[in-house]
């Protein structure tokens, strides 16, 4: 049982260029987040899904694109990378909204665009 | 949307205890996390409350105050390996977490 996995654990990018990010879990959740988290601010959520199929916006959205095609598979993609992007990436699932259900998250993925 | 407060960082001595406190202002409320994050890691979850009151889970404790929109972190007998950044989060009715900036403990020996 790995929990949350995310695929690249770092990456480079050239402002312009594009990338996904992988999230994958396999607690079989049906709830999937992916958040940003800069210095002095905190976890910020871009961008979640409350089942297969679905996505929704979060707090800052804009420059990202998310599909969750598979219950397991979350994906994050920067269509045109700006040096604004960078920070450290989380992604998050749960089994169920409300009650004690907390947000796992996976190991984060670093990102630098120069 | 929601307004997290708390403290940017925090020293104590070992063995010792410290207690972070966390206000929050929101347009809707469903229950209160503490995240512990060592650097260069994920969030990990340690306390959870939705009704006003202390929740006690071995060194650690968490208060909340609804009608305040106040909580804390209790972390008691401090230790080394309690240096960390300690995430206050707050869950709204969509449940949907909004979280503060973190307060950075750090244990001195």
């Amino acid at each position: 049982n790995a929990g949350v996995t995310q695929t690249p654990k770092f990456r480079v990018l050239k402002t312009g260029q594009s990338m996904t990010l992988l999230c994958a879990q396999d607690m079989n959740h049906e709830y999937m987040y992916w958040y940003r988290q800069d210095p002095g601010m905190g976890l910020r959520l871009i961008h979640y899904s409350v089942g297969e199929g679905t996505t929704a916006k979060g707090e800052v959205p804009d420059g990202y694109n998310v599909s969750r095609l598979k219950k397991q598979n979350f994906l994050l993609g920067l269509e045109s990378a700006a040096p604004s992007q960078t920070s450290v990436y989380f992604c998050a699932s749960s089994g169920l909204a409300g009650g004690q259900e907390t947000q796992y998250f996976g190991p984060g993925t670093r990102l630098l665009v120069l | 949307g929601q307004n997290i407060d708390q403290p940017t960082e925090m020293t104590a001595t070992e063995g010792a205890i410290v207690q972070i406190n966390c206000t929050y202002q929101t347009s809707g409320f469903n229950g209160l996390f503490w995240y512990q994050q060592h650097a260069g890691e994920a969030p990990t979850f340690l306390s959870y409350n939705v009704l006003d009151g202390l929740e006690e889970k071995g060194r650690f404790s968490s208060f909340l105050s609804r009608s305040k929109g106040y909580s804390y972190l209790l972390l008691k007998e401090l230790q080394m390996k309690d240096s960390a950044s300690y995430l206050c989060a707050v869950r709204d009715e969509d449940y949907k977490l909004s979280f503060g900036a973190g307060t950075t403990v750090t244990v001195r020996a």
